[in-house]
């Protein structure tokens, strides 16, 4: 079955790069995503990476995906108090519906 | 088109009573899913649809919950007899089909809170 698994908290200084952890146990996953979620809102997908790729980047947003170890990252480069939010990791399964980790809280500190 | 939309906001209601949540999709998506996030979690798939045509429903969605999607357009999800746990946000997503791998476009929510 799918369990996405991610750590709780993350704090780190305005201006420094964030990583964001995210594990998964569904070999078949084809797609994997990040999501952001601001208080009280939504979500808002952020990336998404294919698996047979190794890496995506997109402007300040870097996916790293280890498909033999199920790794999955995100690296948030020159991170701004905006970013402040929880961040959830999701893995499509093979009936193309979205499993979801319990998401990282991310500070950004001033 | 504005997006998901989701109603109500928020709703508050007594134990045994029966809640209503409604969602309408972006247009053109004819693929919509039923979440449920409580504190502290992700969201937990419940169910989701394809055009009129409910294909998979989550151990999660106990007898007391149905959800419906009658012209393939908007849907509603309706819990009968409230428990408190079932307090949580409930969420709305709609996808393309073939386009599903861009991910769900999510809704803002309806938070439960069973008093």
């Amino acid at each position: 079955g799918e369990d996405v698994e991610q750590s709780l908290f993350l704090s780190v200084r305005e201006g420094d790069s964030s990583v964001i952890n995210c594990t998964y146990t569904d070999s078949s996953s084809t797609y994997l995503y990040w999501y952001k979620q601001e208080p009280g809102a939504g979500l808002q997908l952020l990336t998404y990476i294919f698996s047979n790729m190794d890496m995506k980047q997109d402007q300040r947003l870097t996916v790293l995906l280890n498909k033999k170890d199920k790794h999955l990252s995100l690296r948030i480069a020159d991170t701004q108090t905006g970013d402040s939010a929880i961040y959830f990791c999701a893995e499509r399964n093979g009936a193309n519906n979205l499993f979801f980790g319990t998401g990282t809280r991310l500070t950004v500190i001033p | 088109d504005t997006g998901v939309s989701q109603d109500p906001r928020h709703k508050i209601t007594k134990r045994g009573q029966n809640v209503t949540f409604r969602c309408d999709p972006i247009s053109e998506h004819n693929r919509l899913y039923w979440y449920r996030q409580t504190l502290g979690q992700g969201p937990e798939f419940l169910t989701y649809f394809q055009n009129e045509a409910q294909l998979e429903k989550s151990r999660l969605l106990s007898d007391r919950f149905s959800a419906e999607r009658p012209k393939g357009s908007f849907s509603t999800l309706e819990i009968q007899r409230t428990e408190q746990g079932d307090s949580a946000m409930y969420l709305c997503a709609s996808s393309l089909e073939g386009t599903v791998n861009y991910g769900y476009t999510f809704g803002s929510g309806t938070r439960l809170t069973v008093v």
